[in-house]
């Protein structure tokens, strides 16, 4: 089974750009979460979405939006880029059940540069 | 204080060595704990997953919860030069709507032959 995919891989941008980073989840997950991993830090929660709503948001300023399509996929825009934005940005999937056992896998990320 | 203190090393052993990793955390509302493997530059791997405290066993790696002291540890025996990468400790409060993970900083694991 194919794993989290996302794209692109690498992305350089200059400040006050805007950029749109898509992922797609594992199949049959219906869930898929954003983090936000600095260099040398661990990944910090950015949304969470499932069926298309968002569920769960975290300190991020609203420069930063995402939206769930039917197919389950995801994209994540951020808009008036900042230097501090560099970072690898990471799509995580799970099957978003109330279920024990449950728990997020993590695509490759996208490697954003901004200049 | 962050909710999650793990320390960054960077750890060096030797191969064949019994690695201890470890992580504290201050939410007492955490009961799901995650063990994930970072390679340099790639995205986070799950190794081990554990449901409130206790102790979880898969190969050479054992995980273990003590929720009283709000401490969790990953064991890595007979450790092996593939198993360098960085070390992510991750938490939650729930598996169901309000699934956010919380990580720490992780911690960097050389293994070296």
């Amino acid at each position: 089974d194919a794993g989290v995919t996302q794209s692109p891989t690498h992305l350089i941008k200059t400040r006050g750009q805007q950029v749109t980073l898509r992922c797609s989840p594992i199949s049959g997950h219906k869930s898929v979460s954003w983090y936000q991993q600095v260099l040398g830090q661990g990944p910090q929660f950015i949304f969470q979405y499932y069926e298309k709503e968002e569920r769960g948001r975290g300190n991020f300023p609203d420069r930063f939006s995402a939206r769930q399509f039917p197919n389950y996929s995801s994209e994540l825009n951020v808009n008036a880029l900042l230097l501090g934005d560099s970072a690898l940005y990471l799509c995580a999937s799970s099957s978003f059940g109330a279920r024990k056992g449950e728990t997020q896998y993590f695509g490759p990320g996208t490697r954003l540069l901004v200049l | 204080q962050k909710e999650v203190e793990q320390d960054p090393g960077p750890l060096s052993v030797p191969e064949g060595a019994i690695v201890s990793l470890n992580c504290t955390y201050s939410n007492s509302a955490f009961q799901y704990f995650m063990w994930y493997r970072q390679y340099s530059r790639k995205g986070p791997e799950l190794l081990m997953y554990t449901y409130s405290s206790g102790n979880k066993e898969d190969g050479r790696f054992t995980a273990q919860v003590d929720k009283s002291s709000k401490y969790i540890s990953l064991f890595i025996r007979d450790s092996q030069p593939s198993d360098s990468a960085t070390y992510l400790c991750a938490m939650s409060a729930s598996g169901g709507s309000n699934y956010k993970l919380t990580f720490g900083k992780g911690t960097l694991l050389t293994v070296n032959p």
